[in-house]
């Protein structure tokens, strides 16, 4: 079946524009979550949707980002004010909540570019 | 909170080689999962192997396999004989019990495997 899917690929804003990176889960699964990817560094926990729970925001850096994810399905991921260190890919990944351990799957990221 | 140290920032090694790619973890959690994560230049996130921390028994997939040190919350890769489509970036991640948990991620180790 498919996998995660993220749009845009990749996205070049300027500062202060605001931007909206989308997640469509594998059909399904319950669960989903947000990481930001720096330059040289690993992932970093942004934000954990599940199920009808409400989320999990501990990652969000500052009050400009938000995500919500309608009919517990598709999620947008949006930046408001974009600076420059937002830059970065943004990776969604999302499991099922069949057994106690359930893989994460990930989709390809979105390369965002502030200038 | 959990922290996660990949060490080696890139590593190099000749085709049909082993290599083994270094993870130490710090965290007060008794049960939880770690995990090896693969990045290829097409950014997609695969899983290439995984440890419950109850199982004294090292996890092996094919020519992937992990040294867990409980104790020593050590948790290193070990590629053996080597191929060019190994050359990725590599991910050490931790993931507390129970169920859907958020991953924390190492800062990752650039792999090339040279022909």
């Amino acid at each position: 079946g498919a996998g995660v899917s993220q749009s845009p690929s990749n996205k070049v804003t300027e500062k202060g524009k605001d931007v909206e990176l989308r997640c469509d889960p594998i059909s399904g699964h319950t669960a989903l979550y947000w990481y930001r990817q720096s330059l040289g560094q690993g992932l970093e926990f942004l934000i954990y949707f599940q199920g009808n729970s409400a989320p999990d925001k501990s990652g969000l850096p500052s009050d400009r980002f938000s995500a919500e994810r309608t009919g517990g399905s598709v999620s947008t991921l949006t930046i408001q004010r974009t600076q420059q260190e937002d830059s970065a890919v943004y990776l969604c990944a999302s499991s099922s909540q069949r057994a106690t351990y359930n893989e994460q799957f990930f989709g390809p990221g979105t390369r965002l570019t502030v200038l | 909170a959990q922290t996660v140290t990949q060490s080696q920032p890139e590593m190099s090694v000749q085709e049909a080689e082993t290599v083994t790619l270094s993870c130490t973890y710090d965290t007060s959690e008794n049960n939880y999962y770690l995990f090896w994560y693969k990045q290829p230049p097409s950014r997609q996130m695969i899983l290439v192997i995984r440890q419950e921390a109850y199982k004294q028994q090292n996890a092996t997939e094919n020519r992937f396999s992990v040294n867990f040190q409980k104790a020593a919350k050590s948790f290193s890769l070990k590629i053996s004989d080597s191929q060019l489509g190994d050359t990725a970036m590599y991910f050490c991640a931790f993931m507390k019990d129970f169920g859907n948990e958020k991953l924390t991620f190492g800062t990752g180790t650039r792999l090339t495997i040279i022909p």
